[in-house]
């Protein structure tokens, strides 16, 4: 089982918001990681768009829009990037990131439709 | 403005050997770490690695363990990654990425990255 589970794809309305979710491996708690985020558009390399931990530890990224935000669902061990107010700049693919046993892991990867 | 360009890519044949390189600019190089990663053709990421600004602290996947070793020359404001007994799973584009925060500390990710080199494995 991977480390960091994305769906694969998600299709949403512009102007609707849209919950992308970072499923961590049972028996690696949520709770205890910074949950990094990552934006890649076809032909250009990932861009940093937010970390988030907690309420109180979290950090958006240079220049990113405060629609998008970082949460976590403790019942499903999940982190989630919420970008709301969809616009058609926003399809891309979003990657997630964990430092986990001395290794960076990152999700396969969601690819969001904005249609 | 911050500046990473990769270069050294190309064909190899299974088992073969490259490095890569990635040459950095507007930013004092000695003062960050590096790291590389890559991204198979329509694949997702994955981290290869790490090594610190003085070179004291190294990290691989276990994917590359054994068979890459990253180096950096902070003179020169160059990170490397040689590559031996390459197999057709290292085939991707091979990302330099800047490191900002400390590892395994409060925070710690990737905030600027090159466009990448191309590694092809095949024979």
């Amino acid at each position: 089982q991977a480390v960091l589970t994305q769906p694969s794809s998600l299709s949403a309305s512009p102007g609707a918001s849209a919950s992308l979710t970072c499923t961590l491996r049972s028996g690696i708690n949520v709770g205890t990681y910074r949950i990094y985020w990552y934006q890649q558009k076809p032909g250009s390399p990932p861009q940093y768009l937010l970390r988030y931990k907690s309420d109180s530890d979290k950090q958006q990224g240079s220049g990113v829009p405060s629609r998008f935000s970082g949460s976590k669902d403790a019942s499903a061990n999940a982190g989630i990037l919420l970008i709301s107010g969809l616009q058609s700049e926003d399809e891309a693919d979003y990657y997630c990131m964990i430092w986990h046993s001395s290794v960076w892991v990152f999700g396969g990867g969601t690819k969001l439709t904005v249609l | 403005e911050v500046q990473l360009v990769e270069s050294g890519g190309g064909l190899v044949q299974p088992g073969g050997s490259l490095r890569l390189s990635c040459a950095a600019s507007g930013f004092i190089f000695s003062s960050y770490s590096m790291n590389w990663v890559r991204q198979a053709p329509g694949k997702g990421l994955e981290w290869v690695s790490y090594i610190s600004g003085s070179s004291n602290t190294i990290y691989y996947a276990d994917s590359v363990k054994g068979r890459f070793t990253i180096s950096r020359d902070n003179a020169k404001n160059s990170l490397y990654l040689q590559m031996n007994s390459l197999r057709a799973e290292d085939t991707a584009v091979y990302h330099c990425a800047r490191g900002v925060g400390v590892v395994g500390g409060s925070y710690y990710y990737f905030d600027y990255w090159g466009q990448g080199t191309l590694v092809t494995v095949s024979s």
